[in-house]
């Protein structure tokens, strides 16, 4: 069984045009989120969820919006694509107790995308 | 938010063991210490992850350093499976999230 499954795992597209990529965990955790790793493979958070509400929004454009409709699901769509939003993304999920994590992230396989 | 610093790139031979360091010299009292480490086209894996104590699992040990500003990742046989990059990752309390450093890219030399 998948622990944390995205969807599509690779997504090419032309820019100025809009996509989503989704995200799904079966483990139970409460807090999800949304990583991007660059091409020189540093990976860096974008969002995340603890049950279902945001807390960590880093200063990523406007176009990129997370929706979390439950606490196994956290999408990410994305307006108006552009050349440098090209990277592979990464959704991610952890069990928070009392706002430290104390276990590890369980990693989705990734998403890459590819603005043309 | 602190920060960590790796080497780039190590090298070890098969079956020798490994030490991957990393820096953290403005850790806070309450930063979480984990490694990840990364396949090709794999998503990260976590590793192993400790506050104080030095720790040990299946997969390596984590001994980490009395002032805590360093921490070292340790493979006691390494295998080719192995060959991946590793990260060194930092969770504060409240912050909600994982820091990452650049990682050092482990290659194993049959």
């Amino acid at each position: 069984d998948t622990a944390v499954s995205q969807t599509p795992k690779y997504l090419v597209t032309q820019m100025g045009n809009d996509k989503s990529i989704k995200c799904e965990q079966n483990l139970g955790h409460d807090t999800m989120y949304w990583y991007k790793q660059d091409s020189k493979k540093f990976l860096k958070i974008m969002f995340s969820y603890n049950n279902k509400e945001l807390i960590i929004n880093e200063t990523v454009p406007n176009r990129f919006s997370p929706k979390s409709p439950d606490k196994a699901h956290l999408n990410l769509h994305i307006n108006s694509l552009e050349l440098g939003d090209s990277a592979v993304y990464f959704c991610a999920s952890s069990h928070l107790g009392g706002g430290i994590l104390a276990n590890g992230y369980t990693f989705g396989s990734g998403t890459r995308l590819t603005v043309v | 938010d602190a920060k960590t610093t790796q080497p780039n790139s190590m090298e070890s031979n098969e079956e020798e063991p490994v030490h991957l360091p990393c820096n953290h010299s403005t850790i806070s009292g309450t930063d979480y210490i984990h490694w990840y480490r990364q396949l090709p086209s794999q998503g990260p894996e976590y590793v192993i992850h400790g506050l104080t104590s030095n720790v040990n699992n299946r997969m390596a040990s984590l001994a980490i350093a009395e002032d805590r500003k360093s921490s070292t990742l340790i493979l006691h046989r390494a295998t080719l499976r192995d060959a991946a990059v590793y990260y060194c990752a930092l969770a504060g309390a409240g912050s909600y999230q994982l820091t990452f450093g650049k990682g050092t890219k482990l290659s194993v030399i049959p």
